[in-house]
């Protein structure tokens, strides 16, 4: 059963066209996180939400945003993608109870094309 | 200097080989390591986490060198199943549930 469900997984949008990614869990996780990899480099945390506070990255830049309306779903907004955004991007949830070895748990990742 | 670092392989061994990794991290406040594999094109999942004392699941074996800031994987008589991207994760010191990855060390088992 799927646990971190992302969709699309592909998506194809064009240069400076607002796309929106989206990701939801059955875990009742309270954190959720994105990631963006690209290929054969490390994933890299945009921002998380442990439950409704939200958690940017310092470097994570202002065309990302993201939004959580329920413990369930939580989208990632592009609002002008570049050519430099092609990327795979992963969604993952970990319990929010303060533990030395918490697992993240993956979505399958949307694969995102700027044209 | 990166906060986790690997070698990026690939290594390429045959079946039935047996296997190390390594992986560097910088901040010595980490508490929390794990290893991820990935395959191509898919998610990280879970292989095990590395415990102080050194753990072993199976064919793999995970230690952690907290005075050398190192964590290794060992993996016995492997599969052609096991070629992956091996990733070496390790928590932020500024939050146990933010982790950082290392950028992989890819496998290939040939038969």
């Amino acid at each position: 059963d799927a646990m971190v469900i992302q969709n699309p997984r592909y998506q194809v949008t064009q240069f400076g066209k607002p796309v929106t990614l989206s990701c939801s869990q059955t875990l009742n996780h309270n954190v959720m996180y994105w990631y963006q990899q690209k290929s054969s480099q490390a994933p890299k945390l945009l921002f998380h939400y442990y439950d409704k506070d939200f958690n940017n990255e310092a470097d994570t830049p202002d065309n990302f945003q993201s939004r959580r309306p329920n413990t369930s779903f939580c989208f990632l907004d592009i609002r002008s993608p570049g050519l430099g955004d092609a990327a795979m991007y992963l969604c993952a949830t970990i319990t929010g109870t303060p533990s030395s070895h918490n697992e993240q748990f993956f979505g399958p990742g949307t694969r995102l094309t700027v044209l | 200097r990166k906060e986790v670092e690997q070698d990026p392989g690939p290594f390429n061994v045959p079946e039935g080989a047996t296997v190390a990794f390594n992986c560097t991290y910088s901040n010595s406040a980490s508490q929390s390591f794990f290893w991820y594999r990935q395959d191509c094109r898919k998610e990280p999942k879970l292989l095990m986490s590395v415990y102080s004392s050194g753990n072993e699941d199976g064919r793999f074996t995970a230690q952690l060198n907290r005075a050398s800031q190192y964590i290794s994987l060992l993996i016995r008589d492997s599969k052609l199943s096991d070629s992956a991207t091996y990733l070496c994760v390790v928590n932020r010191a500024d939050s146990s549930y933010k982790l950082i990855f290392g950028s992989g060390t890819r496998l290939l088992v040939r038969p």
